[in-house]
């Protein structure tokens, strides 16, 4: 079975400054792809950024990246000159099965609040 | 390009009572997968269809739950006799489910269960 754990239950950020949230999972796979997913308050689940476990290089999309460590099972996600409107819940996720059987396994969430 | 769209978006019930869920995925896509979000949880994976083939349900998926994709279009999920358990808000997702490379969820935003 997979696990992810987000131990943040809610992080806090000036407006312009940079944000780092956390994410470990563990799986026995050696094939797998990992997730960051943004739930505002319209609820709509939208993709972030996705990172291939076979990839060495660390996925990049904008004012987005991560810093995944394959060897610690560490998926942490940075967010660069933080907006208002990145407020939202994040969702790190793990996906083993390409999607099919068992589907994505979720962390709780971490609450991202943006200061003005 | 519309996206995924659930209806309804709200659903308040009795308890012991029916309900049932459409998604329409985005078209063209041909996996269609159905999540519950419990409140401070992550979502949870229930069930994926291929098409109209339905190729793994979770156990979390109790009898009193049943998915279809009539001709691999939309989806419907109907949850009998409900309990109060059962309150939560239904995702639904879909992708192209071609190259696992390239797969990725779009989801929609949800059905909000209200079981009293």
């Amino acid at each position: 079975a997979q696990t992810v754990t987000q131990s943040q239950p809610e992080m806090s950020v000036q407006e312009a400054e940079t944000v780092t949230l956390s994410c470990t999972y563990d799986t026995s796979e050696s094939d797998y792809y990992l997730f960051w997913y943004k739930q505002p308050p319209s609820r709509q689940m939208i993709l972030v950024i996705r990172q291939e476990a076979y990839k060495q290089q660390n996925a990049t999309e904008n004012r987005f990246s991560v810093n995944f460590q394959k060897a610690a099972k560490s998926f942490s996600l940075k967010i660069s000159d933080s907006q208002l409107g990145d407020a939202a819940m994040y969702f790190c996720a793990l996906d083993v099965s390409g999607g099919g059987a068992d589907g994505l396994t979720f962390g709780k969430g971490t609450h991202l609040i943006i200061q003005p | 390009d519309t996206g995924v769209s659930q209806d309804p978006r709200h659903k308040i019930t009795k308890r012991g009572q029916n309900v049932t869920f459409r998604c329409d995925p985005i078209s063209e896509h041909n996996r269609l997968y159905w999540y519950r979000q419990t409140l401070g949880q992550g979502p949870e994976f229930l069930t994926y269809f291929q098409n109209e083939a339905q190729l793994e349900k979770s156990r979390l998926l109790s009898d009193r739950f049943s998915a279809e994709r009539p001709k691999g279009s939309f989806s419907t999920l109907e949850i009998q006799r409900t309990e109060q358990g059962d309150s939560a808000m239904y995702l639904c997702a879909s992708s192209l489910g071609r190259a696992r490379v390239d797969e990725k969820l779009f989801f929609g935003s949800g059905t909000q269960l209200s079981v009293l």
